[in-house]
């Protein structure tokens, strides 16, 4: 079975740019979640999303977004990059509440130059 | 405001050295507490979910046990395989995500 597929694996932009990135979850899995994870730091939590409502939102500035489609796949939106943007940026998904666990994707390393 | 500390930080070991990583948390009412395994450039690798004291999970080499403030990784007879970072995470109060210490750099030399 495949695991959690993001896309790109890498990037670089410039600042001020915006950028997409995308998630697949595991087949079954409705619910699915993002996380920044700067050098050195444990992932820190963006967005849940399941059955595509968002269920939560972390301590992030309103230039990130995201959304969930009906195939309940995720995009990660981040407009007016700055530097501090720089960072593994990780998907995970679950079959639904937390306590089933999280698997995560490989993540898309963004770097903002 | 929620946290989770990892200790230590950094540890160098010798294969066959057994040792244990800490992690402390300080939701109240826990909901699960999660021990991931992360290489360098990859996501979070899931190990084991926790959910009451008391509790121990075992998988190979590494074994997690639960107490009502802390949990421990023990790590038996280490390989030079299992050199990784081991994350600890706990569920937030809303249910809806984990927070992560900052995790323990974990070397076996052989």
């Amino acid at each position: 079975d495949a695991g959690v597929t993001q896309s790109p694996t890498h990037l670089i932009k410039t600042r001020g740019q915006h950028v997409t990135l995308r998630c697949s979850p595991i087949s079954g899995h409705k619910s699915v979640s993002w996380y920044q994870q700067v050098l050195g730091q444990g992932p820190q939590f963006i967005f849940q999303y399941y059955e595509k409502e968002e269920r939560g939102r972390g301590n992030f500035p309103d230039r990130f977004s995201a959304r969930q489609f009906p195939n309940y796949s995720s995009e990660l939106n981040v407009n007016a990059l700055l530097l501090g943007d720089s960072a593994l940026y990780l998907c995970a998904s679950t079959t639904g509440g937390l306590n089933y666990g999280y698997t995560f994707g490989s993540g898309t390393r963004l770097t903002v130059v | 405001e929620d946290q989770v500390t990892q200790s230590p930080e950094a540890l160098r070991l010798q294969e066959g050295e057994s040792s244990s990583l800490n992690c402390s948390y300080t939701v109240s009412g826990l909901r699960g507490l999660f021990w991931y395994r992360q290489d360098p450039g990859k996501g979070p690798e899931f190990l084991f979910t926790l959910y009451s004291a008391g509790e121990e999970k075992e998988k190979e080499r590494l074994k997690a046990t639960l107490t009502k403030k802390e949990s421990f990784l023990h790590i038996t007879a280490p390989k030079p395989e299992d050199s990784a970072t081991y994350l600890c995470a706990e569920t937030n109060q809303a249910g809806t995500a984990l927070i992560f210490g900052k995790g323990t750099t974990l070397s076996v030399s052989s």
